[in-house]
């Protein structure tokens, strides 16, 4: 079956470092999205990884394994205003996303 | 970027009663769209992918006669949920594919619809 993993809740200091990871088996890939989602507002797009690497995208950065069935989000500089859920999501042979439960990310002053 | 609108953004009912929600791609065709549902601290549940011009295809356990998806235009795509009753009080979002734009910014999510059924 398809399968995302990702821890439930992490927790982290405000101007601080988290790393957020994610492990997946999927029927094919076609890439890996990141998403952040505010408690009751729609998600919003992160990143997207196709290619093993680090895709830095101001303080997020996102790094993919193929080989490893691995992916992590890396936020840099915490705010508070980054406290939210974030949802990583596979995108199968099929193009259809396949999702994780989602981390929900505390930040403290 | 693309923009994806839903309407309403809110809505109450009574049980019993059907309610309409519909999906617009605001500045692409979008011939697929996908129904997801998210119930309180849990993540997105696909429901089902409307193809334009297509019937949708459902997701296992979800009730094609209870939700029912009209794609009836390249920017439109509506969900019904018929004789709604208090459990399927949950907020509902839809997002559009753009099939013209590279697999990483293909789905944009609308805003979002929170039901309550009473």
């Amino acid at each position: 079956g398809q399968n995302i993993d990702q821890p439930t809740e992490m927790t982290a200091t405000e101007g601080a470092i988290v790393q957020i990871n994610c492990t997946y088996q999927t029927s094919g890939f076609n890439g890996l999205f990141w998403y952040q989602q505010h408690a009751g507002e729609a998600p919003t797009f992160l990143s997207y990884n196709v290619l093993d690497g680090l895709e830095e995208k101001g303080r997020f950065s996102s790094f993919l394994s193929r080989s490893k069935g691995y992916s992590y989000l890396l936020l840099k500089e915490l705010q508070m205003k980054d406290s939210a859920s974030y949802l990583c999501a596979v995108m199968d042979s099929n193009y259809q996303l396949i999702w994780g439960a989602g981390t929900k990310l505390i930040i403290k002053p | 970027g693309a923009v994806v609108s839903q309407h309403p953004s809110r809505v109450i009912c009574k049980s019993g009663t059907s309610v309409k929600i519909e999906c617009r791609s605001l500045d692409f065709q979008a011939t697929t769209m996908f129904w997801y549902r998210q119930f309180p601290k849990q993540s997105l549940m696909l429901m089902a992918t409307s193809n334009e011009g297509s019937k949708a295809t459902y997701e296992q356990g979800v009730e094609k006669d209870k939700f029912l998806i009209n794609h009836a235009s390249l920017t439109l795509s509506t969900l019904t949920v018929t004789s709604a009753h208090p459990e399927d009080s949950s907020f509902y979002i839809c997002s559009a594919r753009d099939i013209d734009r590279p697999l990483g910014e293909t789905q944009y999510f609308g805003p979002g619809t929170r039901l309550l059924v009473l």
